[in-house]
């Protein structure tokens, strides 16, 4: 049982380049997440999948794009990277909403 | 948005203390959740807290749910070196709320 799972752990992205972040949970969770966490910022939700098929807006999703490609798996695209988007990315995952979110270990995105 | 006041901020301790720590809002809050973060690493979900009053173990930690149903805090006894991270409150404001709203963190440093 390997909970939330991420890949990659680390990216390097020049300005312009897109990419998808991908993840993946064991735990037959209803609700996924993206957040990014930035210093002094704090967490910050970009988009949620409350179920399989439906996505919404978090509170930063500006820049990115989301799938929820089947319930276990959801992914989080940049089509165009900017600076502004260097960050530390986690997925979470709950069985419902308002329930107990549980993270994965996060992948550390440079864009130059 | 809503703020979560998580205090204090940071504290070193002597191992073997017990610590505490707490998080307070100006509204009131339907799920309170304790994490603990290690350098490099996903928030890891300690304790869970559904109902006002709500009193939860797990091994040397002790995390309540306040009455006014607007603070919580965690208690760690009996401190030992790798409890050294930064822990962090969240909750949800709004019942069934995919959203969740976290504190600053509190950074905990053990000296053996």
């Amino acid at each position: 049982n390997a909970g939330v799972t991420q890949t990659p752990k680390f990216q390097v992205l020049k300005t312009g380049q897109s990419m998808t972040l991908q993840c993946a949970q064991d735990m037959n969770h209803n609700s996924m997440y993206w957040y990014r966490q930035d210093p002094g910022m704090g967490l910050r939700l970009i988009y949620y999948s409350a179920s399989e098929g439906t996505t919404d807006k978090g509170e930063v999703p500006n820049g990115y794009n989301v799938s929820r490609l089947n319930k276990r798996e959801f992914s989080l695209r940049l089509e165009s990277a900017a600076p502004s988007q260097t960050s530390v990315y986690f997925c979470a995952s709950s069985v419902l909403a308002g329930r107990a979110q549980y993270f994965g270990p996060g992948t550390r995105l440079t864009v130059t | 948005g809503q703020q979560l006041n998580q205090s204090p901020q940071s504290m070193f301790i002597q191992e073997g203390e017990d610590v505490s720590m707490n998080c307070t809002s100006s509204s009131i809050f339907n799920t309170w959740l304790w994490y603990k973060q290690d350098p490099g690493e996903g928030p890891v979900l300690l304790i869970a807290l559904y109902k006002a009053g709500e009193l939860t173990s797990n091994g040397r930690l002790t995390a309540q749910f306040g009455i006014t149903r607007k603070d919580s805090f965690l208690n760690i006894s009996a401190s030992i070196p790798s409890d050294v991270g930064i822990y962090f409150c969240a909750g949800q404001e709004l019942a069934g709320s995919y959203q969740l709203t976290f504190g600053k963190g509190t950074k905990l440093s053990v000296i053996p």
